[in-house]
């Protein structure tokens, strides 16, 4: 099975600041990796799939990049309504694993 | 509009034998994968497994293969996971999601497009 790490598990910034977390799978995944947002007690949302794409009306400050083993989320800049714990998931012919999750707070 | 209805939460000891439900609507079920995915209190996603609605065809995770069974229902458009036997640690919520996507040229898009709105189940004596 292919794992997906991702780091850092939570992280603190300010409203404005710019926020990168990173996955990385256990193997070459290709650019077969999606990001999703989940805000408290909701089901998650997908916000990019294929490594890099926006999901259609997914506001323009998330964007993600990279293939192979290495990709990053960035959120070009934080807003309140932001909060939320984000996930990336690779999927593997029928497979579709998540990575732990960042927990993204306000400071 | 496409919509995930899943059944409302249960509250059940350790032993007994559950089945929870995923209603489609608003698209064509059979034609597309439904996913469940649970959620420990706290804790993040893990995929369990997938269905095709238009034939059945069942993958798992092998960390769930044995422990839960996914089946479909095409005729009412619903989906379900069910335990023979529960134990307190099946206590979580649990998504389904439909697998959305598209291919082009041979290389396809995978991604869970339409999430249900989630299943708490409880197991305690």
């Amino acid at each position: 099975d292919i794992q997906m790490t991702q780091s850092p598990s939570s992280l603190s910034a300010s409203v404005g600041d710019r926020v990168t977390i990173t996955c990385q799978a256990s193997q070459d995944i290709s650019n077969y990796l999606n990001w999703y947002q989940q805000k408290p007690g909701k089901a998650p949302k997908l916000l990019i799939y294929d490594a890099s794409n926006l999901e259609t009306g997914v506001p323009s400050r998330f964007s993600g990049s990279g293939s192979g083993t290495d990709f990053t989320f960035t959120i070009s800049s934080l807003q309140p309504e932001d909060i939320a714990t984000y996930y990336c998931q690779q999927y593997d012919n029928l497979a579709l694993t998540f990575g732990g999750g960042t927990k993204v707070e306000i400071k | 509009e496409v919509q995930l209805v899943q059944s409302g939460a249960e509250v059940k000891k350790p032993g007994e034998s559950l089945k929870i439900s995923c209603k489609g609507s608003g698209y064509s079920f059979t034609s597309y994968w439904i996913g469940w995915v649970r959620q420990m209190p706290g804790k993040g996603l893990e995929w369990m497994g997938i269905i095709y609605p238009g034939d059945s065809d069942t993958r798992y995770s092998p960390s769930f293969q044995g422990q839960v069974t996914i089946s479909a229902d095409k005729s009412i458009s619903t989906a379900y996971l069910q335990w023979s036997s529960l134990k307190a640690s099946d206590t979580a919520m649990y998504y389904c999601a439909r697998r959305g996507g598209y291919c082009t040229n041979g290389v396809c898009s995978v991604y869970f497009d339409y999430w249900g709105q989630g299943t708490l189940v409880t197991v305690s004596s």
